[in-house]
């Protein structure tokens, strides 16, 4: 369950579905976009990344989409397995050096 | 070791006490980061080396907080005099490349650390 001060958004699906995820990020001169999956008590795994020179860049089960002119990204997970469920952050890369995460979405799988 | 390893797991501290919390890279990555994460949120930077050399500390909060890479490898992050905000989860992650936008982040699982 949630916690005091958890609040982040929450996409429930039903196990088979595709998801999709969103996330708005801020500088428009962020070149470089990565999406992490985070479980309870681990850090953030990497799941894949796109440059901005690219709008659309596809994985093993999970496409992300960016979309510069409103600066937006998107996750895009085909057959969603119990096992995905998690908190979702999109990161952009500034000035080379660091990332900025956005503040997350929390996927519940319902099978 | 086959990832980044965070030690220890969970710190419990008293307020006023100094801590150091340690991370172990993955063996010949070249840049280290620090990240803090409250709960519910997302991790913000705190610090980034490059080898031994701390190029970024932009994010540290407070002259409270210390980071430091004597040898390129291991990192230890001290927080002096804790605070009850500083409770929070402290992240380390390591990459390969030089610069961020050239790879991806390898995340240890973190220290959470509580201050009473």
């Amino acid at each position: 369950g949630e916690s005091v001060g958890l609040h982040l958004p929450t996409l429930s699906v039903q196990e088979g579905d595709n998801s999709i995820i969103n996330c708005a990020y801020s500088n428009s001169a962020s070149d470089y976009f990565i999406w992490y999956k985070q479980e309870s008590g681990k850090g953030p795994q990497f799941i894949i990344d796109i440059r901005s020179n690219m709008d659309k860049r596809q994985g093993q089960r999970v496409t992300v989409l960016l979309n510069k002119t409103v600066k937006h990204l998107s996750l895009q997970i085909a057959a969603t397995q119990p096992g995905d469920s998690a908190v979702y952050f999109c990161a952009e890369n500034i000035n080379g050096n660091k990332l900025v995460f956005g503040a997350g979405t929390i996927l519940r799988v319902k099978s | 070791g086959a990832g980044v390893s965070q030690s220890p797991r969970y710190k419990v501290a008293k307020r006023g006490q100094d801590v150091a919390l340690r991370c172990d890279p993955i063996s010949g990555h070249v840049s280290l980061f620090w990240y803090q994460q409250a709960l519910g949120q997302g991790p913000e930077f705190l610090t980034y080396f490059q080898n031994e050399a701390q190029l970024d500390k932009s994010g540290l909060p407070s002259d409270r907080f210390f980071a430091e890479r004597p040898e390129g490898s291991v990192s230890t992050l001290k927080i002096q005099r804790t605070q009850q905000e500083d409770s929070a989860v402290y992240l380390c992650a390591s990459s390969g490349q030089l610069r961020t936008g050239r790879g991806k982040l390898f995340f240890g699982s973190g220290t959470q650390l509580s201050v009473l």
